[in-house]
């Protein structure tokens, strides 16, 4: 069975460059979450999506943008990159049918992003 | 604002050690709590997680003692082996406004020798 997969695994960019990464979700799971994770500290949420609407948004900036797809399929995009912006961006997924059940995150591998 | 304190950064024990991680948090909308694992160039893989009406879970050879009163819970790995060496994330997650977010401690480097 295919887990969650990200495209692409490592991206180098410049400063004030865009950026889009790219997540596939397991099959039937209909949700998709998306992290930030800086080297040495623990993930940070950033987006949660379902049946292609935006459910919750953690504290980042408005160059940090989502959208999800019919096929549940999801994008990140990143505008203006900082060199803060460098990090292991992670995607989970989950059933998301009851928004009321604390689910299960299945987490992909990441695109490790550096911004120079 | 960290949510979810986690200790120790980093711990080694010999093989066959039982390592204990420990996390404390202050938010008591907080309703699951999750303990992921991580290896060097993987995404984090669920290993056991607990509800606050329980206070103790095991799984296997890992444990997770929560104690609601103090706000604090703990993961515990019995009979270590070098397998086990990763990085362990404790979180937490309230369930509001309809979504359920995690929200991570900083980590535990754990090694263990052979």
């Amino acid at each position: 069975d295919a887990g969650v997969t990200q495209s692409p695994t490592h991206l180098i960019k410049t400063r004030g460059q865009h950026v889009t990464l790219r997540c596939s979700p397991i099959s039937g799971h209909k949700s998709v979450s998306w992290y930030q994770q800086v080297l040495g500290q623990g993930p940070q949420f950033i987006f949660q999506y379902y049946e292609k609407e935006e459910r919750g948004r953690g504290n980042f900036p408005d160059r940090f943008s989502a959208r999800q797809f019919p096929n549940y399929s999801s994008e990140l995009n990143v505008n203006a990159l900082l060199l803060g912006d460098s990090a292991l961006y992670l995607c989970a997924s989950s059933w998301g049918g009851r928004a009321s059940l604390q689910e299960t995150q299945y987490f992909g591998p990441g695109t490790r992003l550096l911004v120079l | 604002q960290q949510q979810v304190k986690q200790s120790p950064q980093s711990l080694i024990v010999q093989k066959g050690g039982i390592p204990i991680i420990n996390c404390a948090y202050e938010n008591t909308a907080f309703d699951y709590f999750p303990w992921y694992q991580q290896f060097p160039g993987k995404g984090p893989a669920l290993l056991i997680a607990i509800r606050p009406d329980v206070s103790e879970k095991k799984e296997g050879r890992f444990t997770i003692s929560f104690n609601k009163s103090a706000k604090q819970f703990s993961l515990h790995i019995m009979d270590s082996q070098p397998g086990d060496s990763a990085t362990y994330f404790c979180a937490a997650s309230p369930f509001s406004g309809g979504y359920n977010k995690l929200i991570f401690g900083a980590g535990t480097r754990l090694a263990v020798h052979p």
